[in-house]
């Protein structure tokens, strides 16, 4: 199975700054087929982007996906009150989906 | 509006079962190939298994393989997790979720429910 290795686990940062989170294949995911949550406590999570740079629907371009292969990044820029929340990449090019084991995003 | 709501959840014993349903409205559901995803307290996300479209093909993580059924009834819009032979580590919330369709492959998962929390203890 593709092993998915998100860093840091945890990032402060003040609101207004960029978040920059990484996602690790253990194996390259083709054709992008890599896909971004974000998930608050008590609540499931939230469809952020698929196909690695692909925005969902409703979600503003502060959030940004970039990378191929083994390697994504999801960059999340002038951080708002309402971003801090955990974020998990998950891929899907191969079966078992996976996920990564998430990075905390919170309040310097 | 979009929605699922999953059902079916509580206290079950260690070797027991229980079943899950997740309600689907607001969308054509037998479009949609569909997943039940779980979440134990404290941690991270991990996907146990999706359904086709029309429900003749099924796929399942080896954590649950033989032990948990996914089926769906278009007719009722309505997707289902039979869990049997439950373990202690089968704790976790369960939530159901729509795979993100786009040009005919999917891609991600779109639409979530609020899920359901199974608890399985003696």
């Amino acid at each position: 199975e593709i092993v998915l290795t998100q860093s840091p686990g945890t990032l402060s940062l003040s609101p207004g700054e960029r978040a920059t989170l990484s996602c690790r294949a253990s194996q390259s995911v083709s054709n992008s087929y890599l896909a971004w949550y974000q998930q608050k406590p008590g609540q499931p999570p939230k469809f952020l982007i698929f196909g690695a740079s692909s925005r969902a629907s409703g979600i503003p371009d502060r959030f940004s996906g970039s990378g191929s292969g083994t390697d994504f990044t999801l960059t999340i820029d002038r951080l708002e009150p309402d971003d801090f929340a955990v974020y998990y990449c998950q891929q899907y090019d191969r079966s078992p989906r996976t996920f990564g084991q998430g990075t905390k995003v919170e309040i310097k | 509006q979009v929605q699922l709501v999953e059902s079916g959840g509580g206290l079950g014993k260690p070797g027991g079962s229980l079943r899950l349903s997740c309600a689907a409205s607001g969308f054509t559901f037998s479009d949609y190939y569909m997943s039940w995803i779980r979440q134990a307290p404290g941690k991270g996300l991990e996907w146990l298994s999706y359904i086709s479209d029309s429900g003749s093909y099924t796929k399942y993580a080896d954590s649950v393989r033989g032990r948990f059924t996914i089926s769906r009834d278009n007719a009722k819009n309505s997707l289902f997790l039979q869990m049997n032979s439950l373990r202690g580590e089968d704790t976790a919330v369960y939530y159901c979720a729509r795979e993100n369709l786009v040009r005919g492959v999917t891609e991600g998962f779109d639409i979530w429910g609020q899920g359901t929390m199974v608890t399985v203890s003696s």
